[in-house]
């Protein structure tokens, strides 16, 4: 069975401080998806990685992807409040559909 | 920019009635998907659909069903609304993949119906 598993769950970081959120998972899908979601809104697209070793960055953000480890990183630069959000990450399924298998979410919250 | 709608943004239904949630698409996209979105299980796929007229279940469908009859529109049906249905729904649409290294199947997600069934 496919799974995608993200850490840490919830994060509480104070501004300024830098961290990463993973995501692991279990098949050969080498596409991955990064989304964002802010409290009662709908899901924002932030980065797709497409191949292996793939780095994409926006602002304060940074996405990369190891499809050998079956892991990716979204690493969080100097956060500052307006990064408080819950973050998704999501691969492709497997089975010939268009499906998405999503990760379980990290909850941010960057304290003043 | 690709452009995901649904019809109401908060939705208050009795148990028992019969719900429609629509979703409207303007980029020509082949995939749209229904997903149910509570605290603590995640997103969960309850529909999608490849191509007019065509639709498969998800992990969680029942209870809903699905229409499909022009290519910008994907239907989520309620056909007898239940407590447990109480729930923020989203949908999304994205282009097929064209196969090879570089394709993917990136989602937009609708902004979303938070239904309430009393």
């Amino acid at each position: 069975e496919l799974k995608v598993e993200q850490n840490p769950l919830f994060l509480s970081m104070q501004e300024g401080k830098n961290y990463t959120i993973y995501c692991n998972y279990s098949t050969t899908s080498d596409r991955l998806y990064w989304y964002r979601q802010d409290p009662g809104k709908s899901l924002e697209s932030l980065f797709v990685l497409l191949s292996n070793g793939a780095v994409k960055q926006e602002g304060r953000l940074m996405a990369s992807l190891d499809t050998k480890a079956r892991l990716s990183t979204l690493h969080i630069t100097a956060a500052v409040h307006d990064l408080s959000a819950t973050y998704f990450c999501a691969v492709d399924s497997t089975s010939g559909t268009y499906k998405y298998i999503f990760g379980t979410g990290t909850r941010l919250k960057v304290l003043a | 920019d690709v452009k995901v709608t649904q019809s109401s943004r908060y939705l208050v239904k009795r148990t028992g009635e019969k719900v429609f949630l629509e979703c409207v698409q303007d980029m020509d996209h082949e995939n749209m998907f229904w997903y149910r979105q509570d605290p603590g299980l995640g997103l969960r796929l309850i529909y999608f659909s490849y191509d007019v007229k065509m639709k498969e279940k998800g992990d969680i469908p029942e209870g809903y069903s699905v229409s499909r009859e022009k290519k910008e529109r994907f239907s989520l049906i309620l056909e007898s609304a239940s407590t447990n249905q109480t729930s923020m729904y989203l949908c999304a649409s994205s282009l097929s993949a064209s196969g090879g290294a570089q394709s993917y199947n990136e989602q937009f997600f609708g902004p979303g119906t938070r239904l309430t069934v009393l």
